[in-house]
């Protein structure tokens, strides 16, 4: 139990154009999701957390135009790259919290994202 | 703010020797802790966790212990197998304005295991 999943798992986009990644919790509903962006040999850094049916809370420094969260359910979240360019590259990982147990956090295997 | 700060990899290590990855922290308040394990391939999965000073957390034969006057967290492990290989992170948790949990996480450390 417990599976979060990610799509896609990895994709190359040209500078300019938006990317979508979804975030799905396959076997539990989440309340509440979150966004992580690591760069390489570097800690994740949470970008936003998002809870189903309300805006996302963005981090200190984290472009909320940029990087659009939508949490339009208890198992899907998404976030989309808006005009993508190379220093957007990285891996993005998803997480979530069980309805009612937000001490405990499970994470998708992430998502690479190149931009040429 | 809250940080974290482990020892940094690469960690190599014969099968059954003894692991030691420091985890150190700098918080606020009292926060959980927390040391989640990531395999090739997958995502993060959570190894174990205390809540309190003293607590000890175990799982699959790693043990960590919350010194809150050392401010730390150490991971430890008896006798390491090939199958541990992965890359171990250690965070804390704090509360957000909106009241859920957020993460905050060291940079990892990668564990090698050979036979």
């Amino acid at each position: 139990g417990a599976v979060v999943s990610q799509h896609p798992s990895w994709v190359i986009c040209k500078s300019g154009t938006s990317v979508k990644i979804e975030c799905r919790s396959l076997d539990f509903q989440a309340t509440t999701m979150f966004w992580y962006r690591q760069f390489p040999k570097q800690s994740l850094m949470l970008m936003a957390t998002s809870n189903e049916g309300s805006k996302a809370t963005y981090e200190q420094g984290v472009e909320k135009d940029k990087f659009l969260i939508n949490h339009a359910s208890l198992t899907l979240s998404t976030l989309t790259v808006t005009s993508a360019h190379p220093e957007d590259s990285s891996f993005y990982i998803c997480s979530a919290s069980r309805q009612g147990y937000t001490d405990t956090q499970y994470f998708g295997p992430g998502t690479r994202l190149t931009v040429l | 703010g809250n940080s974290v700060t482990q020892m940094e990899g690469p960690v190599t290590l014969s099968e059954e020797a003894f692991l030691t990855i420091n985890c150190t922290y700098t918080a606020t308040g009292y926060p959980s802790l927390f040391w989640y394990v990531q395999y090739p391939g997958e995502g993060l999965q959570l190894l174990l966790k205390a809540t309190k000073a003293d607590d000890k957390g175990s799982n699959k034969g790693f043990e960590a212990t919350y010194r809150k006057e050392t401010t730390s967290f150490h991971l430890e492990k008896g006798s390491v197998q090939v199958s541990d290989s992965a890359v171990y992170f250690c965070a804390l948790s704090e509360l957000t304005q909106g009241g859920s949990e957020k993460l905050v996480f060291g940079k990892g450390t990668k564990l090698t295991v050979n036979p």
